[in-house]
């Protein structure tokens, strides 16, 4: 799997968008980029994937970059419950029995009043 | 919650004493997991399960084994804990099929305390 590279640390003011980035410049085409997050205490939670296009879900919007070798998380109007460590993955889809993602020290995001 | 129940929540043990920590599922998934975390190592996978009977070991699976007798739960012990493997650990299972799909879902973790 490749692997990336996020910021230790990132504040977003509270109601504001939060742009939390990720580099992957070793991604193969076949890997998708995964996001998480975790809140204190909590298990990890998916928030979306993607594998060239751009996604939006409910919760957020992935942007990956058209030679897909960075991608950012835009969580559009930040509230300070998305106050989390957020990961970025990159896996082959699809991976049958052995599939599993590995998660690295991800981006504390904190979403200030 | 993917309908992932671990169970305890927090445990309290003493070393050398056998552990066992609980996944149960109620949605009939094939694929499930147990990580554990630690503080600046982030989580890691112990083992994981892809089928009844049918394991595999992760990146950190020493001292630890596990079981899959029916499809809705999977067990992790502790044949003999260490302080070492004082962690916090969480199970996940694998919803969906086909690389558009595929997400794992967390359980809420059991906090393990080796004495």
């Amino acid at each position: 799997d490749a692997k990336t590279t996020q910021p230790p640390s990132m504040d977003c003011a509270e109601g504001r968008a939060a742009n939390l980035p990720c580099n992957h410049s070793t991604i193969s085409g076949n890997e998708y980029v995964y996001w998480y997050r975790q809140i204190h205490s909590q298990g990890p939670q998916y928030i979306i994937h993607g594998l060239k296009n751009n996604e939006t879900n409910e919760m957020a919007s992935l942007i990956i970059t058209e030679d897909r070798k960075s991608s950012t998380l835009i969580l559009p109007h930040a509230t300070l419950r998305d106050t989390a460590v957020y990961y970025c993955i990159v896996r082959v889809g699809s991976g049958g029995s052995n599939y599993k993602l590995t998660f690295g020290k991800g981006t504390l995001l904190t979403v200030n009043p | 919650d993917a309908g992932i129940t671990q169970s305890p929540r927090h445990k309290v043990t003493e070393t050398g004493t056998p552990v066992t920590l609980r996944c149960h599922q109620t949605e009939n998934h094939r694929y499930m997991y147990w990580y554990r975390q630690d503080p600046g190592h982030g989580l890691r996978l112990i083992h994981y399960s892809y089928g009844v009977k049918d394991t595999d070991k992760g990146e950190v699976s020493d001292g630890y084994s596990v079981s899959r007798s029916k499809t809705e739960d999977f067990l992790l012990t502790l044949e003999s804990a260490t302080s070492s493997q004082t962690s916090v650990y969480f199970c996940a299972i694998r919803s969906g099929t086909g690389a558009t799909n595929e997400k794992l879902f967390f359980g809420s973790g059991t906090q393990l305390s080796v004495l």
